[in-house]
């Protein structure tokens, strides 16, 4: 069985540019959660995708989007990039089924804004 | 928005010790999840819980689902080196509108002492 995989594994990027993160799920899952991770501190939701639409969203602005593929694979996608967007990002999947929020995590993309 | 308290944020101990934490939020949760992170990696799920007054255990590990549904423990016994780490508390509040979006606690950061 293949877990959760994310590229890049280190990002470094200036202010004001953009980023794409990429995740692809656990075989078998077919929703994917993204998570911010400042230093310190536990995930925060930014939001899922669930059959290629977006399923429920945290407290980030519009300059966080993401897509879900026929795959079920998902990416991040970070606008206009602020100093604070410096965190790890985390993807994780989940089935549909009856564990449906027991969620795998992968192990993240390091960004960093300069 | 949700708000879990985790506590204790750091415990020192000595290898072949017990070890306790928990989690409490102000609000009814319907899922309480357990996970372990490693220093650059992403958290890996250790227990879930699903009905209040459930008691799951995994190896040296056993969590408990509040009956007040707003809390959850964790306990390791006879803890190991290898059981240092940051353990986090997660939780899906009840409501149709939390699909999918756990909400972390801070994290409690576990040393042992060979």
């Amino acid at each position: 069985e293949t877990g959760v995989t994310q590229s890049p594994t280190h990002l470094i990027k200036t202010r004001g540019q953009q980023v794409t993160l990429r995740c692809s799920s656990q075989s078998g899952h077919n929703t994917v959660s993204w998570y911010q991770q400042a230093l310190g501190q536990g995930p925060q939701f930014i939001f899922q995708y669930y059959r290629e639409e977006e399923n429920g969203r945290g407290n980030f602005p519009p300059r966080f989007s993401g897509l879900q593929f026929p795959n079920y694979s998902s990416e991040l996608n970070v606008n206009a990039l602020e100093l604070d967007d410096s965190a790890l990002y985390l993807c994780a999947s989940s089935s549909s089924g009856s564990s449906y929020n027991e969620q795998f995590f992968g192990p993240g993309t390091r960004l960093t804004v300069l | 928005g949700q708000q879990l308290n985790q506590s204790p944020q750091s415990m020192f101990i000595q290898e072949g010790e017990d070890v306790s934490m928990n989690c409490t939020s102000s609000s009814i949760f319907n899922t309480w999840l357990w996970y372990k992170q490693d220093p650059g990696e992403g958290p890996v799920l250790l227990i879930a819980l699903y009905k209040a007054g459930e008691l799951t255990s995994n190896g040296r590990l056993t969590a408990q689902f509040g009956i007040t549904r707003k809390d959850s423990f964790l306990n390791i016994s006879a803890s190991i080196p290898s059981d240092v780490g940051i353990y986090f508390c997660a939780g899906l509040p009840a409501g149709g509108t939390s699909y999918g979006k756990l909400t972390f606690g801070q994290g409690t950061i576990l040393t042992v002492h060979p």
